[in-house]
């Protein structure tokens, strides 16, 4: 199966810039998806087609994908941000995989 | 509005099924696929399998084989995920989740409620 490794955890302060990484073999060439889970809620996806913003997500959130690794990133971090993030990749074999997903503590 | 709604938080004993809904509205139903996600508590997402409205085909993770089943009801924009021989490490949230299209490269759109599936002795 196809595995996809984030940071545990990242930490930011208030109006920075948080960068969440997703590293997987060849990720470039897939395509990936970006979901954020505030704490007793449902997954709301926030990036697409690793780049694009569904209607409604402030374009303070972007991402980026090349070689082994792919990147949400979050300009001007708000308290509101806070919660997991994950990435998601269909590997191209029938399946799909979550990565292990990523705590967001702003400070 | 795209709305999927799940059944409530089911209790069940080790070896026994579950079976939960998830009741779609506000588009076509048989126009996107439909996929079901769990969580166990503390831990991360984990795609279980797909079920295509439409034709009622249906693909699964190869760990849930032979356990997982998935059905729909097209008069009522239901489906419905079975998942049987439950063990304790089955106890999670399971939500449903629909595509954009046809599964591949299509993100999961919106999101079920989650339902709370806790299984023990």
């Amino acid at each position: 199966s196809y595995v996809l490794t984030q940071p545990p955890s990242v930490s930011v302060a208030p109006g920075k810039t948080a960068r969440i990484t997703c590293g997987g073999d060849n990720i470039g060439i897939k395509t990936v998806h970006w979901y954020q889970q505030r704490s007793g809620q449902a997954p709301v996806l926030v990036i697409y087609y690793d780049r694009s913003r569904p209607s409604g997500i402030p374009d303070r959130f972007s991402g980026s994908s090349s070689g082994n690794t792919a990147t949400l990133t979050i300009s001007g971090v708000e308290a509101g941000d806070e919660a997991d993030y994950y990435c998601l990749v269909w590997d191209s074999s029938r399946y799909y995989a979550f990565g292990t997903g990523t705590k967001v503590t702003v400070l | 509005q795209v709305q999927l709604v799940q059944s409530g938080a089911e209790v069940k004993r080790p070896g026994a099924s579950v079976k939960v809904s998830c009741k779609a509205s506000g588009y076509t139903f048989t126009g996107n696929y439909i996929h079901w996600v769990r969580q166990a508590p503390g831990q991360g997402l984990e795609w279980m399998g797909w079920i295509n409205p439409n034709r009622g085909g249906t693909d699964f993770a190869p760990k849930f084989h032979g356990r997982l089943t998935m059905t729909r009801d097209t008069s009522t924009s239901t489906v419905y995920m079975q998942l049987g021989w439950l063990k304790s490490d089955d106890t999670a949230v399971y939500y449903c989740a629909r595509d954009q299209g046809y599964g591949g490269r299509t993100p999961f759109d919106h999101w079920g409620q989650g339902t709370l599936v806790t299984v023990s002795s």
